[in-house]
């Protein structure tokens, strides 16, 4: 099973929104409707972000949102802020032999 | 509020068994609910989820990994702990353990609570 493929990195002012994609297959992201967001700062545990695709655990600014086209899931952070500033991985369930697949991480930066 | 908490030795010699424990506090193991997994690493880049264990001992392994990993738990020290055998340097990667909450009897595929990580360098 191959990692899911975001890109290394994005950028953007505080304030300003970024999206970050998350591309798997049938398989996986367009298979289920399982795909969580982490995110972690440097020397820190992942944070669970958002789960089934779009939900938000409690505590998670909804400045971050989550959706799915096909293949492809997607994470957005809307009015963007220092503290976001980070790497994030997305995560689908697989399937019962697989079970889960990460994403390559994405470096969000904020100018 | 639940804390994780892996332990163990950061270098291990090639051809050796890699050992870590995770030290659950806030909450019971052995109150069912959970799926308590392995998570690894490498370094400066992406995530591997290894396995899980059920408190009452199920297992699941990540296929890849299924020859060299063993997960067992102690509910009695509310730990569950990590094996992995004939380690080479492709081996090396910060360790997490996690929790995946259930809902019923069905899991929820989410990690809600992680360690801080424990890095594990493979090398003579």
């Amino acid at each position: 099973q191959s990692a899911l493929t975001q890109p290394r990195s994005v950028s953007g002012s505080p304030g300003q929104s970024v999206t970050i994609s998350c591309t798997g297959t049938s398989s996986d992201v367009g298979g289920y409707n399982y795909v969580s967001w982490y995110q972690q700062h440097p020397g820190k545990a992942p944070k669970l972000m958002i789960y089934d695709v779009s939900k938000r655990p409690s505590g998670v600014p909804d400045r971050f949102s989550g959706s799915k086209s096909g293949n492809t899931a997607s994470l957005t952070i809307s009015g963007l802020q220092a503290e976001d500033e980070a790497d994030y991985y997305c995560c689908s369930y697989a399937g019962s032999y697989t079970r889960f697949v990460f994403g390559t991480g994405t470096k969000v930066t904020v100018l | 509020q639940v804390q994780l908490q892996e332990s163990g030795p950061g270098l291990v010699k090639p051809s050796q068994t890699l050992s870590l424990t995770c030290t659950v506090s806030g909450g019971s193991i052995s109150s069912g609910g959970y799926y308590w997994s392995w998570i690894r690493q490498h370094p400066g880049k992406g995530l591997e989820w290894i396995g899980y264990i059920y408190y009452s001992g199920s297992t699941y392994y990540n296929p890849s990994l299924k020859s060299r990993v063993t997960i067992s738990v102690d509910t009695s020290k509310n730990q569950f702990s990590l094996k992995l055998s004939s380690v080479t340097a492709a081996d090396t990667a910060v360790y997490y353990c996690a929790r995946e909450r259930m809902s019923g009897y069905y899991p929820t595929y989410r990690f809600d609570y992680w360690g801080q990580g424990t890095l594990v360098t493979v090398s003579s």
